[in-house]
């Protein structure tokens, strides 16, 4: 079976600070992960995959994640947080056995100026 | 280049009533997935076509739910006998092939709302 937890619904930060969204999956096989974003009143974009090549993942927009099997985390950072920022990000994992994606229920970023 | 495209943007349906959500995956792309995304919640999946394949319809939460992918490119999504739980966002998307390492690509989504 396969699942993803994101910590904390709501993250708020100030401009210039650093952001720090949580991803932890439960998977029984390697999984693929992936991080998107979902601006208001728009779809979903990704932000960057995790597919077993390199653990330290860079995305768009200064976004980075890495990823850890000791810890079945898949964390999303970017050292500097902007206005523009403000969204809402979802955690996906997808094993190579299965069809489905496995979204996490998302976090809403605030960006304080 | 087209992204994934939804109709209508927004749907607003009597209790009762049968609805159709069309997409229109992006050229070539071989996979296709529909979503529900209802407020406060994550992204549940419905069903996924891939090529000429079996759809996998596992996640369809009742009968009244069905999908077809005609000539494998546009695809609808039918709601029958809607209920108001059936309210929510109904996401499409597509990807270039159904293997795992391949991510997805959105469209802007159906808002229903079922009266």
């Amino acid at each position: 079976a396969q699942s993803v937890t994101q910590l904390g619904s709501h993250v708020s930060v100030s401009e210039g600070a650093l952001v720090l969204l949580r991803c932890n999956y439960s998977s029984s096989v390697p999984p693929y992960l992936f991080w998107y974003v979902q601006y208001p009143n728009q779809g979903l974009q990704l932000l960057l995959k995790y597919t077993s090549a390199a653990t330290l993942v860079k995305g768009i927009n200064g976004f980075e994640a890495e990823f850890k099997k000791s810890e079945t985390s898949f964390h999303l950072t970017k050292p500097s947080a902007h206005m523009s920022d403000a969204a809402e990000y979802f955690c996906a994992v997808r094993s190579n056995t299965g069809n489905q994606f496995y979204f996490g229920t998302g976090t809403s970023l605030t960006v304080i100026p | 280049g087209a992204g994934v495209s939804q109709s209508p943007s927004n749907k607003v349906t009597e209790k009762g009533k049968d609805v159709e959500l069309r997409c229109d995956p992006i050229s070539g792309h071989t996979a296709l997935y529909w979503y529900r995304q209802s407020l406060g919640q994550g992204l549940e999946f419905l069903i996924y076509f891939q090529g000429n394949s079996a759809p996998d319809k596992s996640g369809l939460p009742s009968d009244r739910f069905s999908a077809e992918r005609t000539g494998g490119s546009v695809s609808t999504l039918t709601i029958q006998r809607t209920q108001q739980e059936d309210s929510a966002v109904y996401l499409c998307a597509s990807s270039l092939s159904g293997l795992a390492g391949y991510e997805q690509y959105f469209g802007p989504g159906t808002r229903l709302t079922v009266t």
